[in-house]
């Protein structure tokens, strides 16, 4: 057990539709990363939280969006849902900032769009 | 362009064999670097990581790396496969300048028996 918490395991939900991913990282770990895991783009970042704020960005979509709230937790917001976003969404949660901090995954939250 | 390398999507062992899974970057400064494992329905558990220093380094479950600058390579290696090695193994890189981890496409490791 990794120590991150991820909610819901699995999701199944409609196109066009909008979904919510939840992220409890590691006591203490101010850091929150998104990931997205598919079969042919394979693991993916999305985007980086550091103690609430926006840290880095990476292939994040423009109908995403993400946010870390005091209490550190983040949540991941999905909408206008495509075929294409069914994958395995990972959050990870890390000490610090650096470049060799270890992150600790959660064991993802798997989203499939019919 | 920056680039982690994994070749080879599936790696079928034998069970008490050598196994090699192969990691190369592309950087004109050398990255830290990780390797991940992946068991079925779960998440990613970190194997070993290089930053600095020793360039050999040991990891959980028996697996070692050895970080070669002049190949720009980081292969994953353990003596003697166990039943219970059967899972995906990452490569990840964490280039200069940033730190999120840039993950290769993965290898599925078989062990057969």
């Amino acid at each position: 057990d990794s120590g991150v918490t991820q909610t819901p395991k699995h999701l199944i939900t409609a196109t066009g539709q909008r979904v919510t991913l939840r992220c409890s990282p590691r006591s203490g770990d101010l850091s929150v990363y998104w990931y997205q895991q598919s079969l042919d783009q394979g693991l993916q970042f999305l985007i980086q939280y550091y103690n609430g704020e926006e840290r880095a960005k990476g292939n994040i979509l423009e109908r995403f969006s993400a946010q870390q709230f005091p209490d550190l937790h983040s949540e991941l917001n999905l909408s206008s849902l495509e075929l294409g976003d069914s994958a395995l969404y990972f959050c990870a949660s890390a000490s610090g900032a650096g470049r060799g901090t270890e992150a600790f995954f959660g064991q993802g939250t798997r989203l499939t769009v019919v | 362009a920056q680039s982690v390398t994994q070749l080879g999507s599936h790696v079928s062992v034998s069970e008490g064999a050598l196994v090699l899974l192969r990691c190369n970057y592309s950087s004109s400064v050398p990255p830290y670097l990780f390797w991940y494992v992946q068991y079925p329905n779960q998440g990613l558990q970190l194997l070993l990581k290089y930053t600095t220093g020793a360039t050999l380094v040991k990891g959980i479950n028996g697996f070692e790396a050895e970080f070669k600058k002049s190949e720009t390579s980081f292969h994953l290696t353990k003596p003697s496969a166990h039943m219970s090695d059967a899972a995906e193994y990452f490569c990840a890189v964490t280039f200069y300048g940033n730190n999120r981890l840039a993950f290769g496409k993965g290898n599925q490791v078989v062990v057969i028996p």
